[in-house]
This record gives structure tokens, sequence and C-alpha cells, in this order.
């Protein structure tokens, strides 16, 4: 079946613009990550979304940055007033509702996202 | 001190031979432990999940816990070049496991396979 899917792959903005990545979960997962990955710098979480639970934002490095989930399904992950520390690969992830061996996460491509 | 350790390597093993990975966590609740590997310019994929004290075994893959020195490892038997790749090793700080939530990730490891 088809796995998660993100876009755009690849994303080069100018510093101060805002910019929006779009994640599609693999069709029934109820739960979706988002975490970043820095250049030589290990997966760091951002955001979770379990069904209609408030979302844990814990990982949000500032208030630029903010994630919506409409309709269960698709997410976009907005970033504000881009700087070129935000440079990073942007990774979703979606796993089924938890149980077992449910709560595995499964990543999409990624988007790479350069701020110039 | 970091939640999730690894060392960066790069760890280096003849074609064949036995791979070591070792990790560490520091919140001693977590009860969910993942390896995932991830080749250069690629996302992460999962190798292993384990969830209690002892060895678990996937084909060429063993992940070992042990939870009362909250360290977890993954053996990779008969390595091959193919085998070449970050290994990441990923924690669940959730007291309960199968509760969902963030994963803690560790820096990842390097593995090269020489033929």
């Amino acid at each position: 079946g088809a796995g998660v899917s993100q876009s755009p792959s690849n994303k080069v903005t100018e510093k101060g613009k805002d910019v929006e990545l779009r994640c599609d979960p693999i069709s029934g997962h109820t739960a979706l990550y988002w975490y970043r990955q820095s250049l030589g710098q290990g997966l760091e979480f951002l955001i979770y979304f379990q069904g209609n639970s408030a979302p844990d934002k814990s990982g949000l490095p500032s208030d630029r940055f903010s994630a919506e989930r409409t309709g269960g399904s698709v997410s976009t992950l907005t970033i504000q007033r881009t700087q070129q520390e935000d440079s990073a690969v942007y990774l979703c992830a979606s796993s089924p509702r938890a149980g077992g061996a449910q709560e595995t996460q499964y990543f999409g491509p990624g988007t790479r996202l350069l701020v110039l | 001190q970091k939640e999730v350790e690894q060392n960066s390597g790069p760890l280096s093993v003849p074609e064949g031979a036995i791979a070591s990975l070792n990790c560490t966590y520091s919140d001693r609740v977590s009860q969910s432990f993942f390896w995932y590997r991830q080749y250069s310019g690629k996302s992460p994929e999962l190798i292993m999940s384990i969830y209690s004290n002892g060895d678990k075994e996937d084909g060429r893959f063993t992940a070992q816990l042990n939870k009362a020195s909250q360290y977890v490892s993954l053996l990779i038997r008969d390595s091959q070049p193919s085998d070449s790749a970050t290994y990441l090793c990923a924690v669940n700080p959730k007291a309960l496991y199968n509760q969902g939530g963030k994963l803690i990730f560790g820096q990842g490891t390097e593995l090269s396979v020489k033929p």
C-alpha cells in the first residue's frame, strides 16, 4: 500500500518568507508526527497529533512554527518568517492507533528546506 | 546528559562479521525501544522494536534490552555492504508502552561494512 507522502520534496526560500510543508499519512493511521533533522544532527521531535486529541506541541522550537491536521488526515507544518537555522529535512511519520506493535512510526521521504 | 546516547562512529566491520551497535537512555520509565536504519539522503526505516528485557531476533538482526542498565543494543550478524548506513536508536519516553507519542532519537551510529 501507499506509504507516507510529503510535499514538496525540496524547498528553497528566502529568509523572512513563510513556508508550508504537507504530509499525507498512511491511510487509516490516526497518529501523525513531525520531526526535523538538521545536517549532522539526530531527529528532533516537533509535534504529534493523535485522533481528535489536543496535539502535543512540546517540540516546536518557537512560535514561528505551527501545524494543523484537517479532517484527521493531511497535515500542514507552517514556518513563518523563516530563518537560516530552520534549514533542515522535515520528516513526517504516521502510526496506527496505539496498541501492540501498532505504535511503530513509519516515515515519509521528507522535505528538504533550505533558507537562503 | 542526552536522553538517548549512541556512539557516532563510524563503526567499521568486515563483510561477514557481527556489527554491534549500542544505545543508552536516561529516562528510567521508558518502555518502548526502536532501531531505525537510515541510508544517506533517505528517511529512516524501522528495523526492530523491543519492549521486554532480553533478546529479540529477526533474521540477521537481534535487539537486546536491559532496562535495569538502561541499555539497548542491535546486533547484525553476517554483515553485508548493503548494511552500511546510519542506525538510529529511538525511545518512547512514556511510562506505559503502546501509548503512542513522540520518539526521542539518538544521534545515530554510522556503520560501514567493508567487502
